[in-house]
């Protein structure tokens, strides 16, 4: 079974611009969150949704939004990019958000240089 | 509240060595804790994870120590390898429906042949 798929792989945008990241979950995970690694850091939650509704938000500026499609992929969307942007975006899945579903599963991540 | 910090920030180690990577927390809501493993170029993956009813959980070479009086707790890598050279995450939930997990900083782990 394929894991976590998340694309680009690769990309860099200049100041101002905007940004569309997706994410498609293992299969049958009805759960996306996304988070951002920045260099040297541990990752930062930004969202969490479950079948289609957000379910948790981080501590991050509007500029930041997301959604989850009827097929559970997902997008991470981020409009007037700052060099601070510049980060590792990943997305994980997981089964549920129940005590015992909630192992989180990481894509291999899709980093953003922001010029 | 909800940081959970991390150290050392880097550990070299030899072969056969056990590196023990330490976290500390002060949120007493959390009740799940996972530690992650992360090479270069990728996303991080479960290692091994431990809730605050278990004082000790071992899988493989693997284990994780928790004290919650101190609200601490720490991974234990015996027999090291260098293929165990990686970055390690220790981090932390508090239960209901976000999958939000609150991460260390990272402990950059070398394993010496």
């Amino acid at each position: 079974d394929a894991g976590v798929t998340q694309s680009p792989t690769h990309l860099i945008k200049t100041r101002g611009q905007h940004v569309t990241l997706r994410c498609s979950p293992i299969s049958g995970h009805k759960s996306v969150s996304w988070y951002q690694q920045v260099l040297g850091q541990g990752p930062q939650f930004i969202f969490q949704y479950y079948e289609k509704e957000e379910r948790g938000r981080g501590n991050f500026p509007d500029r930041f939004s997301a959604r989850q499609f009827p097929n559970y992929s997902s997008e991470l969307n981020v409009n007037a990019l700052l060099l601070g942007d510049s980060a590792l975006y990943l997305c994980a899945s997981s089964l549920g958000t129940g005590r015992t579903t909630g192992e989180l599963f990481f894509g291999e991540g899709s980093r953003l240089t922001v010029l | 509240q909800q940081q959970v910090k991390q150290s050392p920030q880097s550990l070299i180690v030899q072969k056969g060595g056990i590196p023990i990577i330490n976290c500390a927390y002060e949120n007493t809501a959390f009740d799940y804790f996972p530690w992650y493993q992360q090479f270069p170029g990728k996303g991080p993956a479960l290692l091994i994870a431990i809730r605050p009813d278990v004082s000790e959980k071992k899988e493989g070479r693997f284990t994780i120590s928790f004290n919650k009086s101190a609200k601490q707790f720490s991974l234990h890598i015996m027999d090291s390898q260098p293929g165990d050279s990686a970055t390690y995450f220790c981090a932390a939930r508090v239960s209901g429906s976000a999958r939000q997990l609150t991460f260390g900083s990272g402990t950059q782990l070398t394993v010496l042949p």
